[in-house]
């Protein structure tokens, strides 16, 4: 069954300083998606991607963050200066079509700690 | 503002007992519907959707769940749970017939089944 990567696994970073956190699609899907899940909280939306254009964000998603599919098959989230309250869960996810259709494929996600 | 209510946080249960999870939410206009399920350490895993049709829809794993429009539930069900239904349940709707492309996730149920 076709799978959403996503690496690495865990990274620990300094406060201040820039991650990127990385994604690889199922390779015919259209849509892609970043969530994050801080520790005991729910899943919170953070932005979609289409067309090679954001196609919605949330409040969450402010200046410090970007995305980027540089290539034909990665899908990138840049926190420029990361903070404390960053550290969370990073899931990537992507779909054929829009939410409506067949639902989102999850990556296993990042793990983001900010010390 | 749209939000999803998922009522037991964390619930207890012995094998074989039936489980219910509660899922509420608050949005006018039509929605697709999914239940999600997280296994300590993994990744979001689709157990079910709903878009249209039958209200009642049977996913993997034995699970199924009741859509009720008139109480804006969708609500989780396995008559017979097993201890590797261990694991973290997520309700997610997606609005429909707008741009919104994301999944409002309701906070989650952690369900412990012991053996």
């Amino acid at each position: 069954e076709p799978e959403v990567t996503q690496t690495p696994s865990h990274q620990v970073t300094q406060m201040g300083q820039e991650v990127i956190l990385r994604c690889v699609p199922i390779s015919n899907h259209l849509y892609f998606y970043w969530y994050r899940q801080i520790l005991g909280q729910k899943v919170e939306f953070l932005v979609s991607f289409y067309n090679n254009e954001i196609s919605e964000k949330s409040e969450i998603f402010d200046d410090q963050f970007s995305v980027e599919r540089p290539d034909g098959s990665n899908f990138t989230l840049k926190i420029r200066s990361t903070k404390l309250e960053d550290s969370a869960m990073y899931f990537c996810a992507s779909s054929p079509n829009t939410g409506g259709g067949n639902g989102y494929t999850f990556g296993s996600g990042t793990r983001l700690t900010v010390v | 503002a749209q939000s999803v209510s998922q009522h037991n946080h964390h619930v207890i249960l012995s094998e074989a007992a039936s489980l219910e999870l509660g899922c509420n939410y608050s949005y006018g206009g039509t929605v697709n519907l999914f239940w999600y399920v997280q296994y300590p350490g993994q990744h979001l895993q689709l157990l079910l959707k709903y878009f249209s049709g039958d209200p009642l829809v049977k996913g993997i794993k034995g699970f199924e769940a009741e859509f009720i429009k008139s109480k804006f539930s969708f609500n989780l069900r396995k008559p017979s749970v097993q201890w590797s239904d261990t694991a973290e349940y997520f309700c997610a709707v997606n609005p429909r017939g707008s741009r919104t492309y994301k999944y409002i996730f309701g906070t989650g149920t952690r369900l412990k089944v012991l053996a």
